[in-house]
């Protein structure tokens, strides 16, 4: 398996809604990162987890909240939300959390539409 | 200025069409990545480089670190390979630092 899985695909929810994202890894990566993409620009990194830990949060809303609850999951909690957070939300994983060596993986993303 | 910078922005070519696209950097690196999205999508790592060439198919990545630039290359272009290519660099830890993408249309 060396695919990057997102679940949902799609997700509209009302700000008053809690949600969340879902990202699993079976490649044994012990990096896994949270993106969020707005269209036409580039993804901007919201979390990163190493070894299950959170190691950088790129002071990010506490709206969003994420979980790692072992090696192979990534959750992203939403509560909350405004309608400037519609994106897509990408996950990712790399197998060296100190270098990202052997390359990255990413999913399909999420498409998040807040109303 | 961009940390990352590449061109052109967009990208217009015909079918069988030899295409280039630039990046140049300005931090010292560990690594430099390709990445494809299309339209809607996730992205597709291509290549992740460090010195020289690596060629994988149509395409080609090559990089020169003395002179902080990248290219890549596709040749005889096909409409799929209508995208946003993204070049992104590693620089220290697992963080990369991403470029405003290559849009590229390919028409038949």
């Amino acid at each position: 398996d060396t695919e990057v899985t997102q679940t949902p695909k799609h997700l509209v929810m009302g700000m008053t809604n809690k949600k969340s994202l879902k990202c699993e890894q079976h490649m044994g990566h012990r990096a896994m990162y949270w993106y969020k993409q707005k269209a036409k620009k580039p993804p901007e990194l919201m979390f990163v987890y190493s070894y299950e830990k959170l190691s950088i949060n790129e002071s990010v809303p506490s709206r969003f909240s994420p979980e790692c609850p072992n090696s192979s999951l990534l959750n992203l909690h939403l509560h909350a939300l405004q309608p400037e957070d519609s994106a897509l939300y990408l996950c990712a994983s790399s197998q060296d959390p100190g270098t990202g060596a052997l390359g990255y993986t990413f999913g399909s993303g999420t498409r998040l539409t807040v109303v | 200025k961009n940390e990352v910078e590449q061109s052109p922005q967009n990208l217009t070519a015909q079918e069988g069409e030899f295409i280039t696209i630039n990046c140049s950097y300005s931090v010292g690196i560990s690594a430099l990545h390709w990445l494809q999205q299309h339209p809607g999508g996730g992205i597709v790592s291509l290549f992740m480089l460090s010195s020289g060439k690596k060629k994988h198919g149509r395409l080609i990545a090559t990089i020169n670190i003395q002179e902080k630039h990248s290219s890549l290359h596709i040749t005889a272009s096909h409409p799929r390979d209508s995208a946003v290519y993204i070049c992104a660099v590693r620089a220290s830890g697992s963080r990369l630092t991403f470029g405003e993408g290559t849009q590229l249309t390919v028409n038949p």
